[in-house]
């Protein structure tokens, strides 16, 4: 079946430590990459995408993503993370570019 | 989210009411989705219009949930009667030449 996977429900990491969520998605084509974040009681930001070409993305906040067909991912990383990165990621696919499907999310927290 | 106006931002309504939340696109955009967030099955995908036009409702949980789109600029998410399940954040999302844009959700609690 199709899907997306976010294998951590929770991260915690420490404050200025480095950062890589999972993501991985069962697609026969190539997808259309995302990664949102989400406040709590906030809306959904974007945070980077992938659509083609360079296979390392750069996005907002200094976050960067890498995908890696051969292994189906999309991992988020982040070199240092500050404590406002406190948050719920989100992994999207978007397979047919008519629709985007959602991973189940991975909560980070961040410890001072 | 300015691209995206959702309302009411917050609902409480009584089982058994009807509730319709709305949403206002910007226009230059092709699709339209409405999302539901809960904490047990994260963010699922409703039914999405493609120039108005619904396309794929298989996400609609129940008959109780319909939705329209009379026309680009506006689309509405009705649930009749409402049920504490029913509880939960839904988003209304767009999809143009700039990308996906979500609006920042209407919170609706069903008592």
């Amino acid at each position: 079946a199709q899907s997306v996977t976010q294998p951590d429900i929770h991260i915690t990491v420490s404050e200025g430590a480095s950062l890589e969520l999972r993501c991985n998605y069962s697609y026969g084509a190539t997808p259309y990459l995302f990664w949102y974040v989400q406040s709590p009681g906030q809306g959904l930001q974007l945070l980077l995408k992938y659509f083609s070409g360079d296979t390392l993305v750069q996005g907002i906040k200094g976050f960067e993503a890498e995908f890696k067909r051969s292994q189906s991912s999309f991992n988020l990383r982040k070199p240092s993370v500050h404590w406002s990165d406190a948050a719920e990621y989100f992994c999207a696919v978007d397979v047919y570019g008519n629709k985007l499907v959602f991973g189940a999310g991975t909560i980070l927290r961040v410890k001072s | 989210d300015a691209g995206v106006i959702q309302s009411p931002r917050h609902e409480v309504t009584e089982m058994g009411q009807e509730v319709t939340l709305r949403c206002k696109p910007i226009s230059g955009h092709n699709s339209l989705f409405w999302y539901r967030q809960t904490m047990m099955r994260g963010l699922e995908l409703l039914i999405y219009f493609n120039n108005n036009v619904p396309i794929d409702d298989s996400g609609m949980p129940e008959d109780r949930f319909s939705a329209k789109m009379p026309n680009a600029s506006f689309s509405t998410l009705k649930i009749q009667p409402s049920e504490p399940r029913d509880s939960a954040v839904y988003f209304c999302a767009i999809n143009g030449r700039h990308g996906y844009t979500f609006g920042s959700g209407t919170r609706l609690t069903v008592v």
